[in-house]
């Protein structure tokens, strides 16, 4: 069956920190891959998105970028964190873009 | 930026009333899709309708898409204390690979 992991769950980092967050997916072959960022009380935020390996579009100009390396695995990284990357990191994947499947999000909090 | 503009923001109703979201977006679009979202967790896809389909039912849900008004609107019907969380509705784009999200309406079923 189709699965999508994603962790860690939460997450507490100094600022000026680096960030590595993983996710991974199962059970399906190139699928595009998302990461998105939920602010508290907010809409959810289209950061990064990936058709293939090696393959990443940029939404929005930040401190973060994001990597495939493989083609069921989506990392999302920064060198120094920021105190407004906190937030609810979400990545999802999708085949035909008819559904879109979402992992179970990380809560970032930079302190 | 965002596509969808869901409205009203929050909506709280009791137990056996239906419920109306609404959603507007901005361009055209392949198809719109509407996902649930419990606190603090990952969005599960409700339902898709295509841009030439007015009206859509899936159990207790009712999604209606005017594309001259670039509109649509979910409606959840005999409401349970279950159905508390947050609604958002998502386009899908023609050539996009990607999902863009509104902000949201966060529902509250009072039992």
């Amino acid at each position: 069956s189709q699965t999508i992991h994603q962790w860690p769950a939460t997450l507490v980092q100094p600022v000026g920190s680096p960030l590595s967050l993983e996710c991974t997916v199962e059970g399906t072959s190139n699928p595009n891959l998302y990461w998105y960022r939920q602010a508290a009380g907010r809409g959810l935020q289209l950061l990064f998105y990936s058709v293939g390996i090696g393959q990443i579009s940029s939404e929005v100009p930040q401190n973060l970028s994001a990597s495939r390396p493989q083609d069921r695995q989506f990392i999302l990284s920064s060198k120094k964190l920021l105190l407004s990357d906190s937030g609810f990191y979400l990545c999802a994947w999708s085949v035909n873009r008819a559904h879109y499947t979402f992992g179970s999000g990380t809560r970032l909090t930079v302190v | 930026s965002q596509q969808g503009e869901e409205d009203p923001q929050a909506l709280s109703i009791q137990e056996g009333e239906n419920a109306t979201m609404n959603c507007s977006y901005k361009t055209s679009i392949n198809n719109l899709q509407w996902y649930r979202q419990n606190s603090g967790r990952g969005l599960v896809h409700l339902i898709l309708i295509r841009s030439n389909e007015r009206e859509k039912h899936s159990g207790r849900l009712r999604v209606t898409l005017d594309t001259s008004k670039k509109s649509s609107s979910l409606l959840i019907t005999a409401s349970r204390a279950a159905d508390t969380a947050s609604y958002f509705c998502a386009t899908d784009g023609g050539g996009s690979e990607k999902l863009v999200f509104g902000k949201g309406t966060k529902l509250t079923v009072n039992p």
